[in-house]
C-alpha cells in the first residue's frame, strides 16, 4: 500500500536554483494538494487539484508552479529558488467526500542557502 | 486573522490526566473539521473527525459549537505516547481547501 509517495525526502538548492518536488498517489484520488509548514505557523496551502487538467492557487501560491498531466502525479516546481522557500513541504491528496480525511506523503525538508 | 487558531502549549501533563484543547475558526461557513495527529515534523495523521452531535474514539472526545465557532479535543487517561503536536483543521463550503491550526504540543510525562 504505497498511498501518497514524496520524493525528494532532503534538498539542499542554492539561491536561484530551480527544482520538482515529486508527489504520486494510487488511490486514485481526485483531490491533490501541496503544503508548506513553517516553524509556528502551521500548514499552508500552495496549490490544489481537483482532478487532471485543474489546478488552482492557495494560500501562499508565489514562486511555485504545478500542473497535473494525470489522476497520479501532482509535482511542484520551484523556478528560482529563494531563502524563504526553505520549509517542510507536504503533499496531500483525498478522495470526493463531504468528511474524507487528507493522506499525506512523508514530506520533503528543502533548504535553500 | 488566521482562518484557524489555537493554544501552541505546550501542555505538560502527568500519565492519566484528562486535558483538552481548543481551536477557533473565523469563516462561519466551513463545513468539515478535524484534528490531526503529528509527531516530530513527520507527516499530519487524522486522529479524528468533528461531528456537529460531537463524537468519541476511545479515550478522545470531539466536539463542535457552530454558534461559537470552535472545535475541541478532550483526551482522557493520557498516556505518554499521545505526546505530540495536534493540529485543527478545517474545510471550507466546496471542500477544495483545508486550513490548519499552527498546533498544539502536548507532553505527556512519566
Amino acid at each position: 500500500n504505497a498511498g501518497v509517495t514524496q520524493t525528494p525526502k532532503f534538498q539542499v538548492l542554492k539561491t536561484g536554483q530551480s527544482m520538482t518536488l515529486q508527489c504520486a498517489q494510487d488511490m486514485n484520488h481526485e483531490y491533490m494538494s501541496w503544503y508548506r509548514q513553517d516553524p509556528g505557523m502551521g500548514l499552508r496551502l500552495i496549490h490544489y487539484s481537483v482532478g487532471a487538467g485543474i489546478t488552482d492557487q492557495g494560500e501562499v501560491p508565489n514562486g511555485y508552479n504545478v500542473s497535473r498531466s494525470t489522476t497520479e502525479d501532482f509535482p511542484l516546481r520551484l523556478l528560482s529558488a529563494a531563502p524563504s522557500q526553505t520549509s517542510v513541504y507536504f503533499c496531500a491528496s483525498r478522495p470526493q467526500g463531504l468528511n474524507e480525511k487528507l493522506f499525506f506523503g512523508s514530506g520533503t525538508q528543502l533548504s535553500v542557502l | 486573522r488566521k482562518e484557524v487558531e489555537q493554544d501552541p502549549g505546550p501542555f505538560n501533563v502527568p500519565e492519566g490526566a484528562t486535558v483538552a484543547f481548543n481551536c477557533t475558526y473565523s469563516n462561519s461557513a466551513s463545513q468539515s473539521f478535524f484534528w490531526y495527529r503529528q509527531d516530530c515534523r513527520k507527516e499530519p495523521k487524522l486522529l479524528m473527525s468533528v461531528y456537529s452531535s460531537g463524537n468519541e474514539d476511545g479515550r478522545f472526545t470531539a466536539q463542535l459549537n457552530r454558534a461559537s465557532q470552535y472545535i475541541s479535543l478532550l483526551i482522557r487517561d493520557s498516556k505518554l505516547s499521545d505526546s505530540a503536536t495536534y493540529l485543527c483543521v478545517v474545510g471550507r463550503a466546496n471542500f477544495n481547501k483545508f486550513y490548519f491550526g499552527s498546533g498544539t504540543k502536548l507532553n505527556v510525562k512519566p
